[in-house]
């Protein structure tokens, strides 16, 4: 059974930092992994989606890193900003196409 | 549409009650998949659509609850007789199959009293 583990679960830095999030999970049969952002009483939106056969991908101040033998992503985000403040979710899809979750990591940045 | 919609975007009904929520995917998206987020807790996977046939429905917690979908686009969550445990945020997404991304609507926020 897919598991999908966050760390840290929670993660306070002074703005302008630089910040790693990290995923991992247990099976390297996905088809793709993706990571949402959430904020407070809001749906998710779609930061990053790197399929199986990619490394990694960027977008901005973003990039997500993908190593699928190991069972590892990473999220970084340079330069952070209080409006990066939210929380961040990984998320694989596995062959039968369902988006299996983690617990998330929930960022705030102090101006 | 642009993008997924949900409606309504907050419910609150009383206990026993029957509830639908309503989800309208991306046009052309043919896989839907409803999830649930309950107050500080991570997503719950409840069911999902490929086209108007339902693969996976394992996620589906009781014999409660229900979900169908019509003509490859709209889809409707149906919970009977509603609990208190039931009260979560249930999201909606929907994804081209292939290697397209899932889009998330904003949510129906349900409250049961």
């Amino acid at each position: 059974k897919q598991e999908v583990t966050q760390i840290p679960a929670a993660l306070s830095v002074p703005e302008g930092e630089n910040l790693v999030l990290n995923c991992s999970f247990t099976d390297s049969a996905i088809y793709n992994l993706q990571w949402f952002r959430q904020d407070p009483g809001k749906g998710l939106t779609s930061l990053l989606l790197i399929q199986s056969s990619q490394r990694e991908q960027t977008s901005g101040r973003l990039n997500a890193s993908l190593d699928k033998s190991s069972g590892r992503s990473t999220l970084y985000i340079a330069a952070s900003q209080p409006g990066d403040s939210a929380t961040y979710l990984c998320a694989v899809r596995d062959y039968t196409g369902k988006l299996i979750f983690g617990q998330g990591t929930t960022l705030q940045v102090k101006p | 549409g642009a993008g997924v919609s949900q409606s309504p975007s907050n419910k609150v009904t009383e206990k026993g009650k029957d509830v639908e929520l309503r989800c309208d995917p991306i046009s052309g998206h043919t896989a839907l998949y409803w999830y649930r987020q309950s107050l500080g807790q991570g997503l719950e996977f409840l069911i999902y659509f490929q086209g108007n046939s339902a693969p996976d429905k394992s996620g589906l917690p009781s014999d409660r609850f229900s979900a169908e979908r019509t003509g490859g686009s709209v889809s409707t969550l149906t919970i009977q007789r509603t609990q208190q445990e039931d009260s979560a945020v249930y999201l909606c997404a929907s994804s081209l199959t292939g290697d397209g991304g899932y889009t998330f609507g904003s949510g129906t926020r349900l409250t049961v009293v």
